[in-house]
């Protein structure tokens, strides 16, 4: 198995641009978590699906930030406007039987 | 509202030299503690889950105990390639996972 793949890896735009994010999940795991992580705040729980339905969205940081889960193999984490704050680490993870299993992550640079 | 404390933050260990990692904790109803590694520019890769008070596993130099307040990760006899940021986690009563910060390890040869 790959694993969980995410794309793009790098990602730099400038403030008011829309950014997504993409994450194909390992095939079979139900469920399906974004993080985002930073130096000052750690590895920070953004929002989380089960079965393809969102559960508990109480981590993302404000309306900008929307996610979606179209599919048991796709979701994305949509930033609108974005801003340099959002400037960090974005990561995609999903559970097989009790562990989750992250992906390489996505760099984002808000200038 | 369940916390995660790692430390120390950093730790520099000659090659060889044993020594142990803290993550202490508070949660309502414990369903597993995790232990991942974090290589620089990638993602956290699992290490173990541990259940319940009393439990240990290995895999190669380490070993994760678990008390009930907190968790140790044990590495003997170090190697350069043991260098990593080690992140701990607790799962309460959903499926959230929550992070401590981290303990950076150093290992020199």
């Amino acid at each position: 198995d790959a694993g969980v793949i995410q794309s793009p890896r790098h990602e730099v735009t400038e403030m008011g641009q829309e950014v997504t994010l993409r994450c194909k999940p390992i095939s079979g795991h139900n469920s399906l978590f974004w993080y985002r992580q930073t130096m000052m705040r750690g590895l920070e729980l953004l929002i989380y699906f089960n079965n393809n339905v969102p559960i508990d969205d109480s981590g993302m940081p404000e309306d900008r930030f929307s996610a979606k889960m179209p599919n048991a193999s796709f979701s994305t984490l949509k930033i609108q406007p974005s801003e340099p704050r959002d400037s960090a680490v974005y990561f995609c993870a999903s559970r097989g039987f009790y562990e989750q299993y992250f992906g390489p992550g996505t760099r984002l640079t808000v200038t | 509202e369940d916390q995660v404390t790692q430390s120390p933050e950093a730790l520099r260990l000659q090659e060889g030299e044993s020594s142990s990692l803290n993550c202490s904790y508070t949660v309502s109803g414990l369903r597993g503690l995790f232990w991942y590694r974090q290589d620089p520019g990638k993602g956290p890769e699992f290490l173990f889950t541990l259940y319940s008070a009393g439990e240990e596993k290995e895999k190669e130099r380490l070993k994760a105990t678990l008390t009930k307040k907190e968790s140790f990760l044990h590495i003997t006899a170090p190697k350069p390639e043991d260098s990593a940021t080690y992140l701990c986690a607790v799962q309460g009563g959903s499926e959230k996972l929550v992070f401590g910060k981290g303990t950076k390890l150093t290992v020199n040869p």
